[in-house]
């Protein structure tokens, strides 16, 4: 398997923009979560799937944050519009079932200016 | 709520020695937890794993010990070796045990 896959691996956009992250889990595995990683907070989870339905996104910071799984193989976590302080690494995890360990993509850098 | 500490932002250690990595936590409702080996511009890597049925669990040059009654786990790498160099995060159960809490990490460099 080729593990977690995530596009783009980075992104730049300008304030005010919309930006969506895209990530592949790997095949089989039944819950996926999304983590954002900066100096300040580190790894911080956002929100978490199981069988595609979101069951907790109590990390989302705001409303402006929104995620999407509309199938065991693809999700999405968009940003409209996007603000300079949401730059960081998101990172897609996927694992077997949940609270087993997640395996994680290579992340998507994003920098909003 | 789960709360997990490495007290050390980083280490150094020379190459051949031993690296001990520290963790701390505060909930013990589920006793299962991770460390994750993490690489600069990677995401990162699951390392080792214990649970409450063990209180240490090998794997080659690593080792995770895990004392229970002070809510305190270790990783232990020997010989340490320069590839050893990265982040290294420690991860326990949530409050719900549906998923993981993750420390702030060690940067551990190993010097040759």
């Amino acid at each position: 398997d080729a593990g977690v896959i995530q596009s783009p691996r980075h992104e730049v956009t300008e304030m005010g923009q919309e930006v969506t992250l895209r990530c592949k889990p790997i095949s089989g595995h039944n819950s996926l979560f999304w983590y954002r990683q900066t100096m300040m907070r580190g790894l911080e989870l956002l929100i978490y799937f199981n069988n595609n339905v979101p069951i907790d996104d109590s990390g989302m910071p705001e409303d402006r944050f929104s995620a999407k799984m509309p199938n065991a193989s693809f999700s999405t976590l968009k940003i409209q519009p996007s603000e300079p302080r949401d730059s960081a690494v998101y990172f897609c995890a996927s694992s077997l079932l949940q609270g087993y360990e997640a395996f994680f993509g290579q992340g998507t850098r994003l920098t909003v200016v | 709520d789960q709360q997990v500490k490495q007290n050390s932002p980083s280490l150094s250690v020379q190459e051949g020695r031993i690296s001990i990595l520290n963790c701390d936590y505060t909930n013990s409702m589920f006793d299962y937890f991770l460390w994750y080996k993490k690489y600069p511009a990677e995401g990162p890597t699951f390392l080792i794993s214990i649970s409450s049925i063990k209180d240490k669990n090998e794997d080659g040059r690593f080792t995770v010990f895990l004392n229970k009654s002070a809510k305190h786990l270790s990783l232990h790498i020997v010989p340490s070796q320069p590839g050893d160099s990265a982040v290294y995060f420690c991860a326990a159960p949530d409050n719900y045990g549906q998923n993981f809490v993750f420390g702030p990490g060690t940067r551990l460099s190993v010097l040759p």
